[in-house]
C-alpha cells in the first residue's frame, strides 16, 4: 500500500524561476495538505484542498504560490519567481475522506527546495 | 489562539536512558485532537499517536507512553530504554476538532533527540 508521494525529493532553482512541487495522495484518500518547513522550525500549514476545491488557504503566502488538486493526478503546489527565503522542505500529507472516523493526516517524505 | 509548545529544543541521553518530550497546547476549543510525529534523519513524517480531548486515558505502545493532563494541558511523550535509533526530531501537533478529515495540524517547533551509544 503506497504512501503519500512526492517528487522530485530536492529541487534546486535560480531565483526568479518557477518551481513545481507533486504531490500524489494515498490510496483512497481525497484530502491533501501542504505544509512548509523552514530550516529550524516546525511545520507551518498552507493549504487544504480537495479533489477540484480549495477549502482552506488560509496558509499561503498571498502571491506567487498557488495551488491545485485536479480530478485527475497529482496535486501542484506552484512558486513564481522564486526567492532565496522560500528555500524550505515542502510537505504534502493526505487523509481520508471525511466520515471514516479516521483523522491522521499522513506525510509524503517531503521535497527540498533550494533557490540559488 | 492556538499554540504547540516544545520547550525543550534539544536533549541528548544515553542508550537505555528513559526520557520525557513535553508538550504544552492553547486552544479555547472544548473539543480537539494531538498527535505526536517523528522525524529521522532520513527527513520524512511518521505519524505516532493520536489523542481525543475528551479522552484523558494514557497509552502505552511497547516502548512509547503518551500522557495527556488537560488540567496541565499537557500532552508528553516518554520514551522507555531509549535507543539509537530513536534520534530524531519529534514535533507535537494541534487540530480543532472536525466531523470532516480536514483542519490544519499546528504544530510544535520540536525536539531534536539525540540518543548515543
Amino acid at each position: 500500500n503506497a504512501g503519500v508521494m512526492q517528487n522530485p525529493r530536492h529541487l534546486v532553482r535560480r531565483r526568479g524561476q518557477e518551481a513545481r512541487l507533486r504531490c500524489s495522495p494515498m490510496k483512497g484518500h481525497s484530502h491533501v495538505y501542504w505544509y512548509r518547513q523552514l530550516p529550524e522550525e516546525g511545520l507551518k500549514f498552507m493549504v487544504y484542498l480537495q479533489k477540484e476545491n480549495i477549502i482552506d488557504e488560509s496558509g499561503m503566502p498571498k502571491e506567487r504560490f498557488s495551488a491545485e488538486f485536479p480530478k485527475e493526478g497529482p496535486s501542484i503546489l506552484r512558486i513564481q519567481q522564486v526567492v532565496r527565503g522560500d528555500s524550505a522542505a515542502y510537505f504534502c500529507a493526505s487523509s481520508p475522506p471525511s466520515g471514516t472516523g479516521a483523522y491522521e493526516q499522513y506525510f509524503g517524505p517531503g521535497t527540498r527546495l533550494t533557490v540559488t | 489562539a492556538q499554540k504547540v509548545t516544545q520547550a525543550q529544543t534539544e536533549i541528548s541521553v544515553v542508550e537505555k536512558e528513559d526520557v520525557t518530550l513535553d508538550c504544552v497546547y492553547e486552544t479555547r476549543d472544548t473539543t480537539y485532537y494531538l498527535f505526536w510525529y517523528k522525524q529521522p534523519p532520513s527527513g520524512e513524517l511518521v505519524f505516532l499517536i493520536r489523542r481525543n480531548s475528551f479522552d484523558e486515558q494514557n497509552e502505552i505502545s511497547g516502548r512509547y507512553s503518551w500522557n495527556f493532563q488537560k488540567s496541565t494541558s499537557s500532552f508528553n511523550f516518554t520514551i522507555t530504554a531509549s535507543q539509537v535509533v530513536d534520534s530524531a526530531v519529534y514535533f507535537c501537533a494541534l487540530s480543532p476538532f472536525c466531523n470532516q478529515a480536514g483542519t490544519a495540524l499546528i504544530f510544535g517547533k520540536g525536539t531534536t533527540l539525540s540518543v548515543s551509544s
